[in-house]
């Protein structure tokens, strides 16, 4: 079955600070890939997704994951982080015949300091 | 404006009592899901439906159950036999051709005491 990893728990950085937040999945195959963030007490909002084609995607917010199959990896980068990004951030995984189920990490606190 | 309306946002129950969380959603999405979240542990899919009148066990459907009657409406009831009820409950849909690109509710959360 596949897994996805955040390995880290928290994260604090300054405002105007670069961000970078890590994202690793197990799975054979390339599967879709999705960054959501979660502000306390509320639903998740989706931020990008990997399907295919180009490995650097841009979301909303000014968000940006790349894909690299070498590592396993689709971590999401932010050049410059606001106050109001902070919030939960989860990767997730989705696989083909995997009966449109997303597998979710256990997410990436961000703390952003003024 | 089209979404995802789960009500109430709290809920406070007595151990024993089932009780019913509310889902509707007006994107007129094919599929609806139930996810719990506790901290530290993300979200873990309980039950999913792609279309009306089915729907299919997640990894966590024991001590839960759900309806699927009309397209809008993806209620879950969280029974008695549900060993740890008390978490956040979050609903979710999407389209048919775009299984994976799933849509959130606000969420509810659950206390049971």
């Amino acid at each position: 079955a596949q897994s996805v990893t955040q390995p880290d728990i928290h994260i604090t950085v300054s405002e105007g600070a670069s961000l970078e937040l890590r994202c690793n999945y197990s799975y054979g195959a390339t599967p879709y890939l999705f960054w959501y963030v979660q502000s306390p007490g509320q639903g998740l909002q989706l931020l990008l997704k990997y399907f295919s084609g180009d490995t650097l995607v841009q979301g909303i917010k000014g968000f940006e994951a790349e894909f690299k199959r070498s590592q396993s990896s689709f971590n999401l980068r932010k050049p410059s982080v606001h106050w109001s990004d902070a919030a939960e951030y989860f990767c997730a995984v989705g696989i083909t015949g995997g009966g449109n189920k997303l597998t979710f990490g256990t997410g990436t606190q961000l703390k952003v300091e003024l | 404006d089209g979404g995802i309306t789960q009500s109430p946002k709290y809920l406070f129950r007595k151990e024993g009592q089932n009780v019913t969380l509310s889902c509707e959603q007006n994107l007129n999405h094919d599929a609806m899901y139930w996810y719990r979240q506790d901290p530290g542990q993300g979200l873990r899919l309980i039950y999913y439906s792609q279309i009306v009148n089915d729907f299919q066990k997640g990894d966590i459907a024991e001590g839960y159950s759900v309806s699927r009657e009309k397209k809008e409406s993806f209620p879950l009831t969280v029974t008695s036999a549900q060993k740890n009820p008390t978490a956040f409950y979050l609903c979710a849909s999407s389209m048919r051709d775009r299984l994976y690109e799933q849509y959130f509710g606000p969420g509810t959360r659950l206390t049971v005491t």
